[in-house]
């Protein structure tokens, strides 16, 4: 079974401080994502990569930045954390392929920033 | 700018009977479509998909019908179970444009009561 782990089920920060959120996948993918869900939004995408050392820009990155230095590892960083970025996290990866939407998911990781 | 959009919030249906899950998009680039499920404390797993060449696809109780001309999609539940009780994502992608990336809707709970 494919396991996308995320380091922690709940995170407590104070605005201002610097989050990292790390996210390992098992199952040698190519494709990493970073999503946020939030009630009535639905799933939105902060950032993405494709490739070790590789990053793109989702619908909402401002205020994030991503870090993928191994295959399995990518980690979203919250520069400075403010209140509007309390939300649920969670991070997904799949094979490379260009018709390929089938994401394998971690459990999430709710934020709260106080 | 929501171009995948899920107007029911929530719908509840007695067990045995049919769920009728909605889903409709703006963007006439998205040609693939693909339901998620998500239960509480976990990551959304892939339900179903359906090409825009299609107009019905089936896996066993679930089927996803796609209405090209209207840019809508269903999914149906025949019969419900309780277990099938979750928030369920609807999320397109525009293959030939942007790939694999995904588009979600806002979730839909569907509650099946015993």
């Amino acid at each position: 079974d494919v396991k996308v782990t995320q380091s922690s089920r709940y995170l407590v920060k104070r605005t201002g401080e610097k989050v990292f959120l790390e996210c390992v996948q098992d199952m040698d993918h190519e494709n990493m994502f970073w999503y946020r869900q939030d009630p009535g939004l639905g799933l939105r995408l902060i950032y993405f990569s494709y490739d070790v050392k590789m990053k793109e820009k989702g619908d909402i990155p401002e205020g994030y930045s991503v870090s993928r230095e191994k295959k399995e590892r990518f980690s979203l960083i919250l520069e400075s954390a403010s209140t509007n970025q309390t939300s649920m996290y969670l991070c997904a990866s799949s094979f490379q392929t260009r018709t390929n939407e089938k994401l394998f998911f971690g459990s999430g990781t709710q934020l709260s920033v106080l | 700018d929501q171009q995948v959009k899920q107007n029911s919030p929530s719908l509840s249906v007695q067990e045995g009977r049919i769920s009728i899950l909605n889903c409709d998009y703006t963007n006439s680039m998205f040609d693939y479509f693909l339901w998620y499920k998500k239960y509480p404390a976990e990551g959304p797993t892939f339900l179903i998909s359906i090409s825009s060449i299609k107009d019905k696809n089936e896996d066993g109780r679930f089927t996803v019908f796609l209405n090209k001309s209207a840019k809508h999609l269903s999914l149906h539940i025949v019969p419900s179970q309780p277990g099938d009780s979750a928030v369920y994502f609807c999320a397109a992608s525009a293959r030939e444009t942007s790939g694999s990336r995904l588009t979600f809707g806002e979730g839909t709970q569907l509650t099946v009561n015993p």
